[in-house]
């Protein structure tokens, strides 16, 4: 079936250092999004990408989705105490329009 | 404005027994969508309603799962028999889908925990 591949699974840094995280797909994708969950909180919407070779910025964030649309990153430059948390992405696929498939996340831990 | 909200946000139950989760979307949102999520893992896909129908039940894992959203608004997930197995947290997400490829983002409950015990 179609699967979405997330690594790292655990990411530990000192604050003020850059963190990647990157995202694979089996199947071409026809966009992916990202999330964030908190410790004992709920999936929040970061981005929605969609053309091949898409890049967005958010502040700090840098999202960038693949030539071929399999593959996805999001990078967090000098990190700090409020990025930790689990960051998913979930991508849908053009065959079955209505269904995101999430990958099992990165889990983000900053020392202050 | 209002979030989507799930009731109840804990249930605890006996295995066999039959259980109902409750997710009420926010309001004007079309498309509906219905996670499970253990931990340590991503959310996972049970089924996805645009307006009143489901439109994509492929994830629901067997005929235990059964959800409805019959005036187009509140879901209800029903699992029949549960067991020890089916214990997550379930979550309900809603978004505005507008048009059939276009993804808007999904605005998450805060989820019902479910332990079978």
């Amino acid at each position: 079936g179609q699967q979405v591949m997330q690594i790292p699974q655990y990411q530990h840094v000192q604050e003020g250092e850059d963190f990647t995280t990157y995202c694979n797909s089996s199947t071409t994708l026809s966009n992916i999004q990202w999330y964030k969950q908190r410790p004992g909180g709920h999936p929040v919407f970061l981005i929605q990408l969609v053309k091949s070779g898409e890049v967005k910025k958010q502040k700090r964030l840098t999202f960038q989705f693949g030539e071929a649309k399999k593959n996805s990153s999001l990078h967090i430059t000098a990190t700090q105490t409020t990025d930790v948390g689990t960051y998913f992405c979930a991508g849908t696929h053009n065959t079955n329009a209505g269904k995101s498939t999430f990958g099992d996340g990165t889990t983000l831990t900053v020392k202050p | 404005g209002a979030g989507v909200s799930q009731t109840p946000s804990n249930k605890v139950t006996e295995k066999g027994k039959y259980v109902e989760l409750r997710c009420d979307p926010i309001s004007g949102h079309t498309a509906l969508y219905w996670y499970r999520q253990s931990l340590g893992q991503g959310p996972e896909f049970l089924i996805y309603f645009q307006g009143t129908g489901a439109a994509d039940d492929s994830g629901l894992p067997n005929d235990r799962f059964f959800a409805v959203r019959p005036e187009g608004s509140v879901s209800t997930l029903k699992i029949q028999r549960t067991e020890r197995g089916d214990s997550a947290v379930y979550l309900c997400a809603s978004s505005l889908e507008r048009g059939p490829l276009r993804r808007d983002e999904q605005f998450f409950g805060p989820g019902t925990r479910l332990t079978v015990l």
